[in-house]
């Protein structure tokens, strides 16, 4: 049983379309970070959220954190080709050391 | 440059034949990790490191072992390899876990066992 579900797991837009990739769970996390994978490589850290109803912004892409601290979004504006990719969110509990990954959003952007 | 370097980046091996994936990081990281990212699974959790002689299991460890002899190295050892054991493995480490540190990744080491 996953712990964190993704949706969409597949995602393929045009260039310059909006999209939201969501991160769900019903447990509660002390923080929730966000990757983003590319072929033949590991994650990359986009994001780290940590306060219920928290909002970060990276240029075109919006993080939010629920209010419960068991739900995550991403939204990007304006997809490019360039955001093609896998995106992970990843739950901590604590300072503990176990992470729990959600199965991943696979975004194509074509241009 | 500040990087997690694994080795070999790709293995293919025979069932019961023990194999060592190494890992190191350059960064003086207290804390390091292993995963295994399989299709539809994502990344799962195998085994961590909090500190130099401090490993605790993850979701997934049966099969697996690891050491922490130094702060730099955290190799990952197959005893006796099985085909379900066939996957994307990926180190990574941080300066600590805390909730907002960033964990830096290996670039992988796919291992098939036949």
């Amino acid at each position: 049983t996953q712990l964190l579900e993704q949706s969409p797991q597949f995602l393929s837009i045009q260039e310059g379309e909006n999209l939201t990739v969501y991160c769900n769970s019903s447990s509660v996390f002390s923080s929730l970070q966000w990757y983003r994978q590319e072929p033949g490589e590991g994650p990359v850290l986009l994001v780290t959220v940590v306060t219920g109803g928290e909002v970060k912004k990276l240029k075109r892409l919006t993080f939010q954190f629920g209010d419960a601290r068991k739900d995550s979004s991403l939204h990007i504006t304006a997809a490019q080709p360039g955001d093609t990719g896998l995106y992970l969110c990843a739950g901590r509990k604590g300072n503990a050391g176990k992470s729990t990954f959600g199965d991943g959003t696979t975004l194509t952007v074509k241009p | 440059e500040a990087q997690v370097t694994q080795n070999p980046r790709y293995l293919i091996t025979v069932t019961g034949k023990k194999l060592t994936v190494t890992c190191s990081q350059n960064m003086n990281h207290e804390y390091m990790s292993w995963y295994r990212q399989d299709p539809g699974l994502g990344l799962r959790q195998i085994y961590y490191s909090m500190n130099v002689e401090v490993t605790d299991k993850g979701d997934v460890p049966e099969g697996y072992k690891v050491s922490r002899k130094e702060k730099r190295n955290f190799p990952l050892i197959l005893e006796s390899p099985s085909p379900n054991q066939t996957s994307l493995y990926f180190c990574a480490s941080s300066v600590r876990q805390g909730m907002n540190t960033e964990a830096f990744f290996g670039q992988g080491t796919r291992l098939t066992v036949v």
